[in-house]
Order: C-alpha cells, then sequence, then structure tokens
C-alpha cells in the first residue's frame, strides 16, 4: 500500500480564516480524494483531486469554500476558506493503489475552528 | 445518492467473544471494503472484496461480500482488547472511484 502523510496533523484556528492542508503520497498515483469527518460521523467525500485540472466537487461542496491543488501524481492540498466553527472536522486525504485499485487513507488533519 | 446502512452502531462485548456486523445498500456496489479507524488516525483497510459471493479472511477477521451485491458482513472472531475502535464498510460503484460509507460501528471490548 502507499504510504500517505498530511500537514499538519492538527491545528486551531479563528473564524474568517484559511487553512492549507497538504498531503503527500511516496509513489504516484492517479486518484486522491479528499474526505470530511465531523465528529462523531462518517467520512463524506469532499472533492476529487485530478491532476493538471480543476478538482471535482460533489454536491453541497464548493471550489470557493475548498480550492483544491494537484500539481503532480504525488501532491495534493486542500484548503478551507473563510473557516467557521462548522468546518471543525477530521480532513483526510486518500488515493487509490496502482496495484491493487484500493484505496488507503492519510492519517487526517484534525481541525478546530474557534 | 447511493446509501449504506450499517449495524449495529455500537457493540459492548467481553474480551474471547465473537462479532458480526454488516451492511446493506440501495443498490449494487462492485467493490466492498471495510476500514477501521482508531481514535486521532486515519481509517485503516482491513478487507477488500471483489465479487459477488467472494469470503474473504485477514486472520481473526472474516467478510463477505453478498451474491446480490448489496450487502456485506465483517466477523471478527476470538475478540481482544485491540480491537476496540470504528468499523466502517464502503462501497465502491467501480474500481478506484468515489467511495460511499457507512455510518460505523463503534466497539467496545471489555478485557
Amino acid at each position: 500500500s502507499a504510504v500517505i502523510s498530511q500537514k499538519p496533523s492538527r491545528d486551531i484556528c479563528q473564524r474568517g480564516t484559511s487553512l492549507t492542508i497538504q498531503c503527500q503520497v511516496d509513489s504516484q498515483v492517479t486518484m486522491m480524494f479528499w474526505y470530511r469527518q465531523q465528529p462523531g460521523q462518517s467520512l463524506t467525500l469532499i472533492a476529487t483531486a485530478n491532476q493538471g485540472s480543476e478538482a471535482t466537487y460533489e454536491s453541497g461542496f464548493v471550489i470557493d469554500k475548498f480550492p483544491i491543488s494537484r500539481p503532480n501524481l504525488t501532491f495534493s492540498t486542500l484548503t478551507v476558506s473563510n473557516m467557521s466553527p462548522e468546518d471543525s472536522s477530521i480532513y483526510l486525504c486518500s488515493v487509490v493503489s496502482a496495484s491493487t485499485d484500493t484505496q488507503y487513507f492519510g492519517p487526517g488533519t484534525r481541525l478546530t475552528v474557534l | 445518492g447511493q446509501q449504506l446502512n450499517q449495524s449495529p452502531q455500537s457493540m459492548f462485548i467481553q474480551e474471547g467473544e465473537d462479532v458480526s456486523m454488516n451492511c446493506t445498500s440501495s443498490s449494487i456496489f462492485n467493490t466492498w471494503l471495510w476500514y477501521k479507524q482508531d481514535p486521532g488516525e486515519g481509517p485503516v483497510l482491513l478487507i477488500a472484496l471483489y465479487k459477488a459471493g467472494e469470503l474473504t479472511s485477514n486472520g481473526r477477521l472474516t467478510a463477505q461480500f453478498g451474491i446480490t451485491r448489496k450487502d456485506s458482513f465483517l466477523n471478527i472472531s476470538a475478540s481482544i482488547p485491540s480491537d476496540v475502535g470504528i468499523y466502517f464498510c464502503a462501497g465502491e460503484e467501480t474500481s478506484g472511484s468515489r467511495l460511499t460509507f457507512g455510518e460505523g460501528t463503534q466497539l467496545t471490548v471489555n478485557p
């Protein structure tokens, strides 16, 4: 399986600010995704990070709020913009292993917005 | 959109007991996956199922892909304290595509 790292692992932010989360993979992968896990809840897909083109967002998520970059096949960023306390969640990136076509998850970024 | 119903929501068992949890879907998935999430961590893949009817084991864990492609179960035999965590099922429509997650089963194992 791919080794996935995320930065930061956690952060506490003020309302109205923005935070950029980084996801780094140790091998080239075709598919990368960003998920949100609200407190005590399951995982919800935010968007598919497409290399070289705009991300594909799920219903209820928009680019202005969650801009995503994917400059190459091993790296992606998710920005949570103009944060409010409702954005307090764990944000996880996942990748699809080329060898098994199975999704693996990073350790997550725990965000608290005050 | 597709929804996964996972049950039970939580389980409290004694060490050594067997555990069973399941997921059902309103529509068909081509792949079923089972993940475990420990506090402060991302989900870790336990078992992946790729064919209807498939029964797969990983140590004390056994999972099956339902014949109708609309359900899956996970069994844990002879539970131990480190089995504590949240177990999620997930369905995948096509290989390498977005996942739809169940609501999770919180497992507590009493020594």
